[in-house]
């Protein structure tokens, strides 16, 4: 079952300007994980954070977290082509036996 | 090595046939999953196995049979399929099994169901 929803389905920026994605959930969760597809491939793990962080960096990525509103962002700075890509929120429950995908924000980065 | 290879990348088969998807690891992870994608879907768990057992089956059709002969590597043996299963089947492995450790995802087998 899919316990995250994603805000926009799909955004479409120029290549330098930044790119924000929401994700929400409906339950208490042990952590928080952000992936990135290529179009029809795998997907690569981007960052995690823990239900007791509210903000983590990585690169040009910096992640939110605000359990009172059970919402996490996700934020790409300077955007890149190569940032073009579906971004899915994954969260963990307390039972912490298995990852639940949202729907994925498809995020296009034009040149 | 952070890979997972999965084989093959593509596979036709007809409803009447039997394959088999592979998937391997090198990271020593005890856990590790199949998924199944649809198209501009997210990926949706089939099977967890965690030090090579059986953990988690979500109600999955039996013409899809998992097998994890050892820490390694994980099969899933396809039979009696059905167009509507044609989909990009995902691997995946971590640490151990649960959503606590990151997993990582080979890059797929494209399968179509004739």
């Amino acid at each position: 079952s899919q316990q995250g929803e994603e805000d926009p389905q799909a955004l479409s920026i120029q290549e330098g300007e930044n790119a924000t994605m929401n994700c929400s959930y409906k339950t208490s969760i042990n952590n928080l994980q952000w992936y990135r597809q290529n179009s029809g491939r795998g997907l690569v793990h981007l960052i995690l954070i823990r239900s007791n962080e509210r903000e983590k960096h990585s690169g040009r990525l910096r992640v939110t977290l605000d359990t009172s509103k059970k919402s996490s962002s996700l934020l790409i700075t300077a955007s890149r082509a190569a940032d073009t890509a579906s971004y899915f929120c994954a969260t963990n429950n307390n039972a912490g036996n298995m990852l639940t995908f949202g729907g994925g924000t498809r995020l296009m980065v034009k040149p | 090595d952070t890979e997972v290879t999965q084989t093959p990348k593509h596979l036709v088969m007809g409803m009447t046939n039997k394959k088999s998807l592979k998937c391997e690891q090198h990271m020593g992870h005890r856990a590790m999953y199949w998924y199944k994608q649809k198209a501009k879907k997210p990926p949706e768990l089939m099977f967890v196995y965690s030090y090579e057992k059986l953990s988690i089956n979500e109600s999955v059709p039996s013409r899809f049979s998992p097998e994890c002969p050892n820490s390694s590597l994980l099969n899933l043996h396809l039979h009696a399929l059905q167009p509507e299963d044609s989909a990009l089947y995902l691997c995946a492995s971590s640490q151990v099994a649960g959503g606590t450790y990151e997993q990582y995802f080979g890059p797929g087998t494209r399968l179509t169901v004739t």
